[in-house]
């Protein structure tokens, strides 16, 4: 089916690692793609072709790639590493994306 | 700078229309593919449309396909969403976001700010 599950939260402390997974079977075929959201603000990509990172982009963000599974690892994570994730698929042709449902991140 | 500015977000009545516009600006416009992606208020995001850089190519989520028309003014360097027969769950955020440049490979990146469109009696 064309659609991507991902938790719809996930809670850790300041310093911990939090790893949030997207499962979908656009992923075995297409590219997976992390968008960070702040609150009230418009989304940002953390991570591009499962596991590439834009230069602006701390390096404690990483992604991995297994199967139809894409999973995003924030290590350490930090109080403003709170917000809503969201991964980003596409059908075969790439024409039609599809998004994940949105995990929120909360720091404790 | 890469930017996007969207504009054109208002209250409408359901059944009613309005058309979204989307200023680029710092890129070579139509070498892009670019899209709209909305999120209804505490949702997350859905995919609307997108349209290559000549016009030529343009795909619609099912959800608006018959009632959205995507299109591009490349003089302008302007992106456009005219939205008819909108109902009560198209009020939403609507975001235009230029596509990457990599075949195979279809990220968004930048977003512009995004603008509210609200359907409402």
């Amino acid at each position: 089916s064309f659609e991507l599950t991902q938790p719809p939260s996930v809670s850790v402390s300041p310093g911990q690692t939090a790893r949030i997974s997207c499962s979908g079977d656009p992923l075995s075929k297409q590219y997976g793609f992390w968008y960070q959201q702040k609150s009230g603000r418009a989304p940002i990509v953390i991570l591009y072709k499962d596991t590439e990172r834009p230069s602006h982009i701390p390096a404690r963000f990483s992604g991995a790639s297994s199967g139809t599974t894409v999973t995003l690892t924030i290590s350490g994570v930090q109080a403003e590493d709170e917000a809503d994730y969201y991964c980003q698929s596409a059908d075969s042709s790439g024409n039609y994306k599809i998004f994940g449902g949105g995990t929120k991140l909360t720091v404790l | 700078e890469v930017q996007l500015v969207e504009s054109g977000g208002d209250l409408v009545k359901p059944g009613g229309s309005v058309t979204l516009s989307c200023a680029a600006s710092g890129f070579t416009f139509d070498s892009y593919y670019m899209d709209w992606v909305r999120q209804a208020p505490g949702k997350g995001l859905e995919w609307v449309s997108c349209i290559s850089g000549s016009s030529s190519h343009k795909y619609y989520a099912n959800s608006v396909k018959g009632r959205f028309t995507i299109f591009r003014d490349n003089a302008k360097k302007s992106l456009y969403l005219q939205m008819n027969s909108l109902r009560v769950d198209d009020t939403a955020v609507y975001y235009c976001a230029r596509e990457s440049a990599e075949a195979d490979a279809d990220w968004l990146d930048p977003w512009g700010p995004g603008t509210l469109v609200t359907v409402s009696s």
